[in-house]
């Protein structure tokens, strides 16, 4: 959807070194949410952020950290703690709702990682 | 926490043939299914979803069914051009942390249609 914007489109870190993929929505939706995807996984949820200033872990956080400091932003950063941070990484976003989960999820394009 | 098995893996049809994908999931309190398709290198993009009080939801050659009780559901492509040749993942809004709502995602299936 054109609404999300991920950069930049590939990405490569050094060891040791703490890289941030950004995504920003123009959807004005509340909740935003990070996946990583590696080859035969599915997807699997890193964040998540129901609401500006607040955020959650998914089920693979150890390694990442966010922010959510605006209602289209939602950087991620992929620190030296994470030992295995070549994947596809997707940004997506869904509108907030008092049960605000059955909401259609909308994904940008997407940050491709790499090791050097 | 909730878990979505996706079977098959992969698939092979002729075009023209039908395709089914089908999912289970464990939580049963899940109350909406979206499917997903994802081309090579490119994002997921939602192409059908339904929730709970639906048995079954159609789209031009794509349909989706709900069993809440045997808690699966599946999706139907009928008269299948090269064109969906794609990943396709489906997922349910389950619980997590007490906050009701992410998705879990199945594992993809890789449909071929052959010309």
């Amino acid at each position: 959807d054109g609404g999300i914007t991920q950069s930049p489109k590939y990405l490569f870190r050094k060891e040791g070194q703490n890289v941030t993929l950004s995504c920003e929505q123009n959807l004005n939706h509340d909740a935003m949410y990070w996946y990583r995807q590696d080859p035969g996984q599915g997807l699997r949820l890193i964040y998540y952020s129901q609401i500006v200033n607040d955020f959650q872990k998914g089920d693979i956080a150890e390694g990442y950290s966010v922010s959510r400091e605006k209602k289209e932003s939602f950087p991620l950063t992929v620190t030296s703690a994470q030992k295995n941070p070549t994947a596809f990484y997707l940004c997506a976003s869904s509108m907030g709702a008092p049960s605000w989960s059955n909401q259609p999820q909308h994904f940008g394009d997407g940050t491709r990682l790499s090791i050097l | 926490g909730e878990n979505v098995e996706q079977h098959p893996s992969t698939l092979s049809v002729q075009e023209g043939d039908s395709a089914v994908i089908k999912c289970t999931y464990s939580d049963s309190a899940s109350n909406y299914f979206p499917w997903y398709k994802q081309e090579l290198g490119k994002r997921p993009q939602l192409i059908i979803d339904i929730r709970s009080n639906v048995g079954e939801k159609k789209d031009q050659r794509i349909a989706v069914t709900l069993n809440k009780t045997a808690k699966h559901f599946s999706l139907h492509i009928t008269e299948t051009q090269p064109e969906d040749s794609a990943v396709y993942f489906c997922a349910a809004a389950g619980r997590y942390g007490g906050s009701q709502g992410n998705l879990i995602f199945g594992k993809g299936t890789k449909l071929s249609v052959k010309p």
